[in-house]
């Protein structure tokens, strides 16, 4: 099974900071690279689905970028709002028909 | 329906009894998977179904567990002689493909006593 690491293990930040996080996951036979939102008593819910080294999504204030070489992904979170707060999960999976494994997430606190 | 359902979403059972843990996917997501969650941890990966197959069950951790999807779509995770260690929360997602999003159910929370 393939070792997804993510740190920092929890960050708690102010409203209004600009915050990342890291994945890493192994690089070779790399397929995708998924970060997923999981807010408290909530399921998780997909933010990116990345496959593309160099690849770069967005989605509001959220961005993510994707290195496959060198086996890690960034998650920036631009000018964090207490909605902001939740685990954030990272998956990568390394060929075709093999399943997504998770890191153990990043959990984000943000105060006002 | 609209998501990924999981049923019971609470289940209380005895140590040494066998339990059935039910997903039902989204309609036409071939993807399907199932998780276990302990506190404060990521989702731990069981096994992983593509259509009616188990195309990788090395998550599973002993024999005691077993999960099938006999007509590719409803999945059923099976815990026989349940232990106290095997209280977790189990979460299924399904994925129309292997590289498209997965989207998860509410999970079952599973107490052994």
């Amino acid at each position: 099974i393939l070792n997804v690491e993510q740190s920092p293990q929890s960050l708690h930040v102010q409203e209004g900071d600009s915050t990342n996080f890291t994945c890493s996951f192994p690089s070779s036979n790399f397929y995708a690279l998924h970060w997923y939102r999981w807010e408290t008593a909530k399921s998780p819910e997909a933010l990116f689905v990345m496959t593309l080294n160099g690849d770069e999504k967005k989605k509001g204030r959220i961005s993510a970028t994707l290195n496959t070489k060198e086996g890690y992904s960034y998650l920036y979170i631009k000018g964090s709002q207490p909605e902001d707060s939740a685990t954030y999960l990272c998956a990568s999976s390394n060929q075709a028909g093999t399943a997504l494994i998770f890191g153990k997430g990043t959990t984000l606190s943000v105060s006002s | 329906g609209a998501g990924v359902s999981q049923t019971p979403s609470n289940k209380v059972t005895e140590k040494g009894k066998y339990v059935e843990l039910r997903c039902d996917p989204i309609s036409g997501h071939t993807a399907l998977y199932w998780y276990r969650q302990s506190l404060g941890q990521g989702p731990e990966f069981l096994i992983y179904f593509q259509g009616t197959g188990a195309a990788d069950d090395s998550g599973l951790p002993n024999d005691r567990f077993f999960a099938v999807r006999p007509e590719g779509s409803v999945s059923t995770l099976k815990i026989q002689r349940t232990e106290r260690g095997d209280s977790a929360v189990y979460l299924c997602a399904s994925s129309e493909a292997e590289n498209t999003e997965a989207f998860f159910g509410q999970g079952t929370r599973l107490t052994v006593v």
